[in-house]
């Protein structure tokens, strides 16, 4: 069965500071990967997602996230952090036949300090 | 964009007594909808997957008699928790797709802001 594990329940991250957000996952075939982010009060929002080809992958608010096979990883990073980054960011892989349904890691949650 | 709306966005219930939560898409017509499930400090799960006009379909674990889904426009799905308790308090989420190419909504999940359910 599918899993996907963020072993980061918190992170703390100066502004302007760099920032890699850790998951790996467990599939057997070639996976459908995602990061969203969830802030109180508003739903999830896809940041990226990969599907095939290039194994870096640009998303919105200057996220990007990396493709490792042979870590069973895509971690995800921006190189700048802003305030306004602090929320809860979800990697999730899409399970059974196609993409839409999706197993969720447990989240990290992302705190800006000035 | 695609954007899914759910109402209500927190409801108080006493024990014993039924809701029922809404997840309309707003700017598009969502063929699939999705119903999550998540405590706090702990991920998404998956409760069901409906399909417009055909019976939802339950995960492993999910009493079917307690969560009613119903998925009867392309528009509108409804979760309702029967008999609710005090267990039952959680954070319902739901999300839509919609197949195709081009539009709002299409060919991703867009996810509702979710529904803080608390039974006393």
């Amino acid at each position: 069965a599918q899993s996907v594990t963020q072993p980061d329940i918190h992170i703390t991250v100066s502004e302007g500071a760099s920032l890699e957000l850790r998951c790996n996952y467990s599939y057997g075939a070639t996976p459908y990967l995602f990061w969203y982010v969830q802030s109180p009060g508003q739903g999830l929002q896809l940041l990226l997602k990969y599907f095939s080809g290039d194994t870096l992958v640009q998303g919105i608010k200057g996220f990007e996230a990396e493709f490792k096979r042979s870590q069973s990883s895509f971690n995800l990073r921006k190189p700048s952090v802003h305030w306004s980054d602090a929320a809860e960011y979800f990697c999730a892989v899409g399970a059974g036949t196609g993409f839409q349904k999706l197993v969720f890691g447990t989240g990290t949650r992302l705190l800006v300090s000035p | 964009g695609a954007v899914v709306s759910q109402h209500p966005s927190r409801v108080i219930c006493k024990s014993g007594t039924s809701v029922k939560i809404e997840c309309r898409s707003l700017d598009f017509q969502a063929t699939t909808m999705f119903w999550y499930r998540q405590f706090p400090k702990q991920s998404l799960m998956l409760m069901a997957t409906s399909n417009e006009g055909s019976k939802a379909t339950y995960e492993q674990g999910v009493e079917k008699d307690k969560f009613l889904i119903n998925h009867a426009s392309l528009t509108l799905s409804t979760l309702t928790v029967t008999s609710a308790h005090p267990e039952d308090s959680s954070f319902y989420i739901c999300s839509a797709f919609a197949p195709g190419q081009g539009g709002p909504g299409a060919n991703v999940l867009t996810f509702g802001a979710g529904s803080r359910l608390t039974v006393l």
